[in-house]
């Protein structure tokens, strides 16, 4: 069954470093999201990325963050200079239509700790 | 904007009993609606969702919700328990956009099953 797949499972980095989450969405599917939970609290949406360009994004989403899709199989979340709060699990999801109605497939995480 | 409320943090239920997990939500318009589980280590799974007709919706591993509108709510239930339901669940809505459509989730409730 195809799966949504995360990488790496775990990110360690200093405070100011540059970090760069990378996914793979099920390959028949167009559109790609990217959540994050910090720990204890709820599952947070970030932003939407439909053909080649951002959707949708949160207030969270802000400079420090950028997506992209550098090829056809990879989605990445790159944070520019990472903070202490941003140490989160962040989840990335795909779906093949951009409606409420269609399942949104999520990976595993990746967990990413801000030192 | 939409919102969701999961009033139970932590649940837990003896092998075999019956299961409610209450969900309450907010939105402006019809919601669509989903339930998911998320095993520790693991992404999030659907177990089911809502969008229109029969109230009553069935989902994967023998759970059901019901949608209630004049209740705002979207109770996820299962007759009975088994040990590998031990997980945390999440209730969230979805919001139609032209290209993208973000969830919003709520806290979550963990269960524990006792054997």
């Amino acid at each position: 069954e195809p799966e949504v797949t995360q990488t790496p499972s775990h990110q360690v980095t200093q405070m100011g470093q540059e970090v760069i989450l990378r996914c793979v969405p099920i390959s028949n599917h167009l559109y790609f999201y990217w959540y994050r939970q910090i720990l204890g609290q709820k599952v947070e949406f970030l932003v939407s990325f439909y053909n080649n360009e951002i959707s949708e994004k949160s207030e969270i989403f802000d400079d420090q963050f950028s997506v992209e899709r550098p090829d056809g199989s990879n989605f990445t979340l790159k944070i520019r200079s990472t903070k202490l709060e941003d140490s989160a699990m962040y989840f990335c999801a795909s779906s093949t239509v951009g409606t409420g109605s269609n399942e949104q497939f999520f990976g595993p995480g990746t967990r990413l700790t801000v030192l | 904007a939409q919102s969701v409320t999961q009033p139970d943090i932590h649940i837990t239920v003896s092998e075999g009993a019956s299961l409610e997990l209450r969900c309450n939500y907010s939105y402006g318009a019809t919601p669509y609606l989903f339930w998911y589980v998320q095993s520790p280590g693991q992404g999030l799974q659907l177990l089911l969702k809502y969008f229109s007709g029969d109230t009553l919706v069935q989902g994967i591993k023998g759970f059901e919700a019901e949608f209630k509108r004049s209740q705002s709510s979207f109770n996820l239930r299962k007759p009975s328990v088994h040990w590998s339901d031990a997980a945390e669940y999440f209730c969230a809505v979805g919001a139609y956009s032209n290209a993208g459509n973000m969830l919003t989730f709520g806290g979550g409730t963990r269960l524990m099953v006792k054997p």
